[in-house]
């Protein structure tokens, strides 16, 4: 079955840069289908949506954050990434990646889930 | 403050049936978005319990069961067991701004 492993760091300094992968096995990342997102959650906190990419390139970003957010994907690594730029203590969270099927009108959901990695924003 | 508003917790006992509520406005469930819920059980990652309104994922019981009605949507729990105890997040798309996949703040379920 289709599973997403997060990967990066997970302590980092205010004003550097965010830098995560999440991996897919199981499946293709690049299926027309779907989409492959970004999700954050701030400890003790609600989930936030960051971003969205298709295998073909093209993105979608919460527009609270797409001033600092850039989604890339590797099709040949069946990887796609995540940049955020100038962190700060309020961009510690839990980040998960996931697929995103049922796109087609807007109505993607988020099925399934990586188990999360928690970062770190500390001097 | 979450576009679409959830009750910050609910509880039942073992058994019974209880709802959890999420509420939107014209630029999301009401303009005719899906609504999708996700469980997440404490220290775990959100898992997809109903989605397009009303629809189950293999695997979901069927004590899980959704619904949509203008702005709104409901969660709906019956037979509550104490495993039932989680985090529910509804879920939608908003066509305000630029668009944006958002979430409900979360409801609390504690089974008593």
């Amino acid at each position: 079955q289709l599973q997403l492993q997060e990967s990066g760091p997970g302590l980092l300094k205010p004003s550097e840069t965010l830098s995560l992968t999440c991996t897919v096995s199981g499946g293709s990342i690049s299926s027309r289908n779907y989409y492959w997102g970004w999700i954050r959650q701030p400890p003790g906190k609600g989930l936030e949506w960051i971003g969205k990419i298709h295998y073909s390139g093209s993105t979608y970003y919460n527009p609270s954050l797409k001033s600092r957010v850039t989604i890339s994907v590797d099709t040949s690594k069946n990887q796609f990434s995540l940049n955020l730029r100038s962190m700060t203590a309020a961009d510690t969270a839990v980040y998960y990646c996931a697929r995103l099927p049922g796109c087609s009108g807007g109505s993607c959901r988020f099925d399934p889930w990586g188990q999360g990695i928690l970062v770190t924003i500390s001097s | 403050q979450s576009v679409l508003t959830q009750p910050p917790s609910v509880s039942g006992a073992p058994g019974q049936r209880v709802t959890i509520s999420c509420t939107g406005s014209s630029s999301n469930i009401g303009a005719g978005y899906h609504i999708h819920w996700y469980q997440q059980l404490p220290g775990t990652a959100p898992k997809l319990l109903i989605y397009g309104n009303n629809n189950r994922p293999s695997g979901v019981p069927g004590r899980f069961s959704g619904s949509k009605s203008g702005t709104s949507a409901s969660l709906a729990i019956t037979g509550l067991q104490a495993e039932d105890e989680a985090d529910y997040y509804c879920q939608s798309f908003d066509n305000s701004l630029s668009g944006l996949w958002l979430f409900g703040g979360g409801t609390k379920l504690t089974v008593l």
